[in-house]
């Protein structure tokens, strides 16, 4: 069965600084990943996703994702966060071959930004 | 524009009502799901539907039933609510032409 972690509970970050959240996965064969994100008392947006080629993959807010197969991880970044972007992230990772393609969630990772 | 609609921002509810949680989407998907989201624990799958009047069990289905009567709506069903069932509750539904699922704002029930 599949599995995904987030390490960093909490993340802080001050605004114009760059970021980087953290996902590592365990899944036997080439998994599909996503980041989404969700603000206080909404639902969850997708940011972003992987499913194949290049592994470097580019969302919207302008965020980016690299895919590394050698260390089972996607991880989220940003160059330049703003105040906007203090939200809680979650990575998900889903089976290409099963039916409906459920997903399993991270544990989350909530981001503050300082001004 | 994708729309997936829950009802009910906020629900609060006493042990032992029978709890009724709707979710409607507006694109013709034949996939939908529900999810119970807890501080640490992310997002976990209660069930999942793949078509009308088909249903899966998810991960963590005790204590909840569910309904697709049509397309469009999920019903997510707690027969008996608990105190260990307040949670926020998030209905999705899954364009699998792009393999995305879609959420709704959620619902965050209380029971007291």
């Amino acid at each position: 069965a599949q599995s995904v972690t987030q390490p960093d509970i909490h993340i802080t970050v001050s605004e114009g600084a760059s970021l980087e959240l953290r996902c590592n996965y365990s899944y036997g064969a080439t998994p599909y990943l996503f980041w989404y994100v969700q603000s206080p008392g909404q639902g969850l947006q997708l940011l972003l996703k992987y499913f194949s080629g290049d592994t470097l993959v580019q969302g919207i807010k302008g965020f980016e994702a690299e895919f590394k197969r050698s260390q089972s991880s996607f991880n989220l970044r940003k160059p330049s966060v703003h105040w906007s972007d203090a939200a809680e992230y979650f990575c998900a990772v889903g089976a290409p071959m099963e039916y409906g393609n459920k997903l399993v969630f991270g544990a989350g990772t909530i981001l503050r930004v300082k001004s | 524009d994708v729309k997936v609609t829950q009802s009910s921002r906020y629900l609060v509810k006493r042990t032992g009502e029978k709890v009724f949680l709707e979710c409607v989407q507006d694109m013709d998907h034949e996939n939908m799901f529900w999810y119970r989201q807890d501080p640490g624990l992310g997002l976990r799958l209660i069930y999942f539907s793949y078509d009308v009047k088909m249903k899966e069990k998810g991960d963590i289905p005790e204590g909840y039933s569910v309904s697709r009567e049509k397309k469009e709506r999920f019903s997510l069903i707690l027969e008996s609510a608990s105190t260990n069932q307040t949670s926020m509750y998030l209905c999705a539904s899954r364009d699998r032409e792009v393999n995305i699922q879609y959420f709704g704002a959620g619902t965050r029930l209380s029971v007291l």
